[in-house]
């Protein structure tokens, strides 16, 4: 299958500062990539949408001012924590799906700590 | 109503068992639909992908799916303890984000 990679896999921040995150497709374009957060023992819940070339499309409740998404090319996306607080501590996950398909490819998460 | 129902398990089963994890939907537009399993702190793996209704054999594993009832399921033959994971399903229409059930664990006893 497709190849999406995360970097960071981990990361701890102190509370106040902010962090970005990076979602790549390795052997395929994509002009849209999805982004999820994950808390223990529950299921994926969407965060946004990101687009190549446009502006990203939020879901309700998330603050995009707050979690700042660039789609820079059609291999990458960004997702950027800003002003982190410990309640944003969780899994981030992004996926992306093929051009020729709908298939849906995931990265293999980043967890976030903020202290 | 959630859009797409997944009893949450646990599901603990003996090594060897056939293993069946189901999901039901309400939305008649969901176009495709695919399985993935999810390791502990890993992101989800794709597992399965179909988009009619019927059958879909991979190895061990068996996609079903049936749009008239709105119930797709995977089946798992000869069960390893390496398949103990987070079940989940998923649907789509077009290029939009999935819909996902909230996941099953399955637990293989060895």
């Amino acid at each position: 299958g497709a190849v999406v990679s995360q970097h960071p896999s981990w990361v701890i921040c102190k509370s106040g500062t902010s962090v970005k995150i990076e979602c790549r497709s390795l052997d395929f374009q994509a002009t849209t990539m999805f982004w999820y957060r994950q808390f223990p023992k529950q299921s994926l819940m969407l965060m946004a949408t990101s687009n190549e070339g446009s502006k990203a499309t939020y879901e309700q409740g998330v603050e995009k001012d707050k979690f700042l998404i660039n789609h820079a090319s059609l291999t990458l996306s960004t997702l950027t924590v800003t002003s982190a607080h410990p309640e944003d501590s969780s899994f981030y996950i992004c996926s992306a799906p093929q051009r020729a398909s709908y298939e849906q490819y995931f990265g293999p998460g980043t967890r976030l700590t903020v202290t | 109503q959630k859009e797409v129902e997944q009893d949450p398990g646990p599901l603990s089963v003996p090594e060897g068992a056939i293993v069946s994890l189901n999901c039901t939907y309400s939305n008649s537009a969901f176009q495709y639909f695919m399985w993935y399993r999810q390791y502990s702190r890993k992101g989800p793996e794709l597992l399965m992908y179909t988009y009619s209704s019927g059958n879909k054999e991979d190895g061990r594993f068996t996609a079903q799916v049936d749009k008239s009832s709105k119930y797709i399921s995977l089946f798992i033959r000869d069960s390893q303890p390496s398949d103990s994971a987070t079940y989940l399903c998923a649907m789509g229409t077009g290029r939009r984000a999935l819909t996902f059930g909230s996941g099953t664990r399955l637990q293989v006893q060895p």
